[in-house]
């Protein structure tokens, strides 16, 4: 069944540093992987996404790649700021429509 | 106007009361959905209307009820909700529903308390 898999649930990283979020999906017809953020008591907004046509996808600090053939793809954040402590969520696209959500991570960023 | 605009942004009713939660877009998307979220888990997908029609429902109890007026409107009546209920209600649209087109926007959400 349709099922996207994200890892770790929580990680905790010092200003600066680089942080890394892995999902994993399970259809292989989806060709659309969006990421979202979403702050406490906020609606999730999108950072960004990618579709299966590319391999990888900067903005700023913010970048995605994804490898169709092993079904993985990963939101790299650089330089992480206290303010880029939110939950994100990882979303592959399903037949349907329907967007398939990852657990969530949950992304603290100590001053 | 990028906008997915909910409302209300907050909700008490009681398990005997009938409230309505509505969203309203106006970017044209064709495709309208319902989530559900409770704390720290990720949306999970009630409803979703393409072209006004209702083309998902995730098996969803018929205390919930939706509706779709207009291609620019999507309502969600509620009726006789446990506590268990309780959470953050999303609305979200995309330009069309099926595959290459599920950027979705989200709104920021009705906080509905039952009790």
């Amino acid at each position: 069944g349709e099922n996207v898999e994200q890892h770790p649930s929580t990680l905790s990283v010092q200003e600066g540093d680089s942080a890394v979020i892995k999902c994993t999906y399970s259809d292989s017809a989806s060709n659309y992987f969006p990421w979202y953020k979403q702050e406490l008591g906020k609606r999730p907004q999108l950072i960004i996404d990618i579709r299966s046509n590319v391999g990888e996808k900067k903005d700023q600090r913010i970048a995605v790649t994804l490898n169709k053939t092993a079904k993985h793809f990963s939101l790299h954040i650089t330089e992480t700021q206290p303010e880029d402590s939110a939950v994100y969520f990882c979303a592959a696209n399903h037949y349907t429509g329907k967007l398939i959500f990852g657990q969530g991570t949950t992304l603290q960023v100590k001053p | 106007d990028t906008e997915v605009t909910q409302t209300p942004k907050h909700l008490v009713m009681g398990m005997t009361n009938k409230k309505s939660l509505k969203c309203e877009q106006h970017m044209g998307h064709r495709a309208m959905y319902w989530y559900k979220q409770k704390a720290k888990k990720p949306p999970e997908l009630m409803f979703v209307y393409s072209y006004e029609k209702l083309s998902i429902n995730e098996s969803v109890p018929s205390r919930f009820s939706p509706e779709c007026p207009n291609s620019s409107l999507l309502n969600l009546h509620l009726h006789a909700l446990q506590p268990e209920d309780s959470a953050l209600y999303l609305c979200a649209s995309s330009q069309a529903q099926g595959m290459g087109n599920t950027e979705a926007f989200f709104g920021q959400g009705t906080r509905l308390t039952v009790v």
